[in-house]
């Protein structure tokens, strides 16, 4: 079965500095999906990606899915405390499968 | 707006004790519904999910039951809790098909 894979578990990160959040799936898909969970929150759903190769971006997230459509990156620019939080990726082929996240706390 | 609400937000239940957790969606129709349980500091784990009323799947064999009696209701049940079934009960409803989920707050569930 369809399997996506998320590396770091954990992200520690100073403030203002960058960072990727890497994802994997072992089968071609269909769309991409990302949610951030905030401590002791819900997942909220970010961005979907579609297409081969798409990049989006939201003020300093930048999005991408892979050529491939098997792989997919979060890249945050000048991390802020406001970034804390989980990020998953959700890979959708006839279903969707969670990765099981990256964990990313900050130092000020 | 659509609106997903669950209760209790938190319930702390004895070993052999029965479980009945509520999803309800305000603002949409026919909505695909979906259980996950989170293991503290864990990714999510697909329960159930059902496309319609009646419809229930299930995805890992467990002390778990889902229902849905109302197109807009969803419900998670067990007849005996485990301590094993301690976790965060999540509800989601999916817009369209493949489309992006929308989670409720949950409820925090501790069998002791």
């Amino acid at each position: 079965g369809q399997q996506v894979m998320q590396i770091p578990q954990y992200q520690h990160v100073q403030e203002g500095e960058d960072f990727t959040t890497y994802c994997n799936s072992s089968t071609t898909l269909s769309n991409i999906q990302w949610y951030k969970q905030r401590p002791g929150g819900h997942p909220v759903f970010l961005i979907q990606l579609v297409k081969s190769g798409e990049v989006k971006k939201q003020k300093r997230l930048t999005f991408q899915f892979g050529e491939a459509k098997k792989n997919s990156s979060l890249h945050i620019t000048a991390t802020q405390t406001t970034d804390v939080g989980t990020y998953f990726c959700a890979g959708n082929d006839y279903k969707l499968s969670f990765g099981a996240g990256t964990t990313v706390t900050v130092r000020a | 707006s659509q609106t997903i609400h669950q209760w209790p937000a938190t319930l702390v239940q004895p070993v052999g004790s029965p479980l009945s957790l509520e999803c309800t969606v305000e603002g949409t129709s026919n909505p695909n519904l979906y259980w996950y349980r989170q293991a503290a500091g864990r990714g999510l784990q697909l329960l159930f999910y059902s496309v319609g009323i009646g419809q229930i799947s299930s995805e890992v064999p467990q002390n778990l039951s889902a229902s849905r009696p109302q197109d807009r209701q969803f419900i998670l049940s067990s007849k005996k809790l485990l301590l094993s079934d301690s976790g965060f009960y999540l509800c989601a409803w999916e817009r369209g098909l493949a489309g992006e989920q929308y989670f409720g707050p949950g409820t925090r569930l501790t069998v002791t």
